[in-house]
């Protein structure tokens, strides 16, 4: 299995600012996903992070709130821009190490004031 | 687009009682997964389903899939209360990692 570590795991920011999320992966993945988990609801993948290149969005996510970096091969960040209340949420990064399963790592707890 | 349905929502159950989660998808996947999530938790990875007519257990658990009907299903034995928490499937759009999930179902056993 996959060490997947993310960094904060909870923060409570102002609206208007923004918050950069880190995932760490303790071996090399080619693809990582974010996906975000709003209150009481299920999951919603928010992008593709390919090293080497840029991110790809879901429908419904745009870089300018949600810009991602892929810097290598282990590591990824997510920053929610200019937040609002309604980007409360937990985020949380996947990836799969071979094998077949996909692993989630432990979350970052948002709340926006 | 794929989209999944998941039912029960909220499932109550006796423990020792046997029940069936189900997992509905609308559009061609080759691959479907379920997760368990405990509050505040991420989430844990259960089965992974690769083929149609996949059968897979763990414990209690048993997790099958028919691709042609578009159905996973996820069997409940004798539940105990450690099962409590939320049971997500999650098929995964065909020939990528990119899963879609379902709305989850939460599980609460009681003694």
């Amino acid at each position: 299995s996959a060490v997947i570590s993310q960094k904060p795991s909870r923060d409570i920011c102002q609206r208007g600012t923004s918050l950069t999320i880190q995932c760490q992966v303790d071996s090399q993945v080619t693809m990582m996903f974010w996906y975000r988990q709003q209150p009481g609801q299920s999951l919603t993948l928010i992008a593709t992070a390919n090293q080497g290149s840029e991110a790809t969005y879901e429908s419904g996510f745009v870089i300018d709130k949600f810009p991602i970096s892929r810097p290598n091969l282990t590591f990824s960040t997510l920053t929610v821009s200019n937040m609002s209340p309604e980007d409360s949420s937990i985020y949380l990064c996947s990836v799969r190490t071979g094998g077949e399963k996909l692993f989630f790592g432990s979350g970052t707890q948002l709340s926006v004031l | 687009e794929l989209k999944v349905e998941q039912n029960p929502l909220f499932l109550s159950m006796q423990e020792g009682k046997n029940y069936t989660i189900y997992c509905n998808y609308s559009t061609t996947s080759d691959r479907l997964y379920w997760y368990r999530q405990d509050p505040g938790k991420s989430l844990e990875s259960l089965f992974v389903l690769l083929s149609n007519g996949a059968v897979k257990q763990e414990g209690r658990l048993m997790a099958s899939l028919d691709t042609k009907a578009r159905l996973s299903t996820l069997h409940i034995t004798a539940a105990v209360h450690d099962l409590s928490a939320t049971y997500f499937c999650a098929p995964r759009r065909y020939n990528t990692d990119k899963l879609i999930f379902g709305t989850g179902t939460r599980l609460q056993v009681f003694p």
